[in-house]
């Protein structure tokens, strides 16, 4: 299975500042996603990372709010800008593994906590 | 598109009792159901998964069934330890599809 870090682990964060997580995998993979996951609450997809083209992004987030780069098929970034208290959740990254036609496997990263005071 | 609903929410066992959580979901193409589970303070791990050619997988202590029938699937853990306190989350998407769509997660608490 693919092994995903997150960078940083966890931040405290000024209202009105910017974030950039940066997210690492071991393998080269095609599919990366970003997901918010506020206290208590499920997994929501924020965008898919594609690498040399723009994010694709869910219903309810923009770019302008959290831009994504992905320069390669081993690595991406989301920025959360312009913080408010509510962006405070956990941000993780997440990787498709395809290890056999129609056999996709999805892995999460540790996560990275967020705090916007 | 798909709607995955889970229960129960809270789940509290003895120590190696068996726990059982729930999900159905809405989309009859769906055709690949992974479980996380997700401690306190880290990422959802993968425990287990199933795809729609089977009925039921097991590994180890953890087991899925799936009835496509009924649209449901579910988790079983046998001989639950103070170790498998975690929220679990279900998950279904259609293969190649690219979205899961998650559950909205259990908490199990197994009390020694």
């Amino acid at each position: 299975s693919a092994v995903i870090s997150q960078k940083p682990s966890r931040d405290i964060c000024q209202r009105g500042t910017s974030l950039t997580i940066q997210c690492q995998v071991d393998s080269q993979v095609t599919m990366m996603f970003w997901y918010r996951q506020q206290p208590g609450q499920s997994l929501t997809l924020i965008a898919t990372a594609n690498q040399g083209s723009e994010a694709t992004y869910e219903s309810g987030f923009v770019i302008d709010k959290f831009p994504i780069s992905r320069p390669n098929l081993t690595f991406s970034t989301l920025t959360v800008s312009n913080m408010s208290p509510e962006d405070s959740s956990i941000y993780l990254c997440s990787v498709e593994d395809h290890h056999a036609v129609y056999q996709e496997t999805q892995y999460f990263g540790p996560g990275t906590r967020l705090l916007v005071l | 598109g798909e709607n995955v609903e889970q229960h129960p929410s809270t789940l509290s066992v003895q120590e190696g009792d068996s726990a059982v959580i729930k999900c159905t979901y809405s989309d009859s193409a769906s055709n690949y159901f992974p479980w996380y589970k997700q401690e306190l303070g880290k990422g959802p791990q993968l425990i287990i998964d199933i795809r729609s050619n089977v009925g039921e997988k097991k590994d180890q202590r953890i087991a899925v069934t799936l009835n496509k029938t009924a649209k449901h699937f579910s988790l079983h853990i046998t001989e639950t330890q103070p170790e498998d306190s975690a929220v679990y989350f279900c998950a279904a998407k259609r293969t190649s599809y690219g979205k899961l769509t998650f559950g909205q997660g259990t908490i199990l608490t197994v009390h020694p």
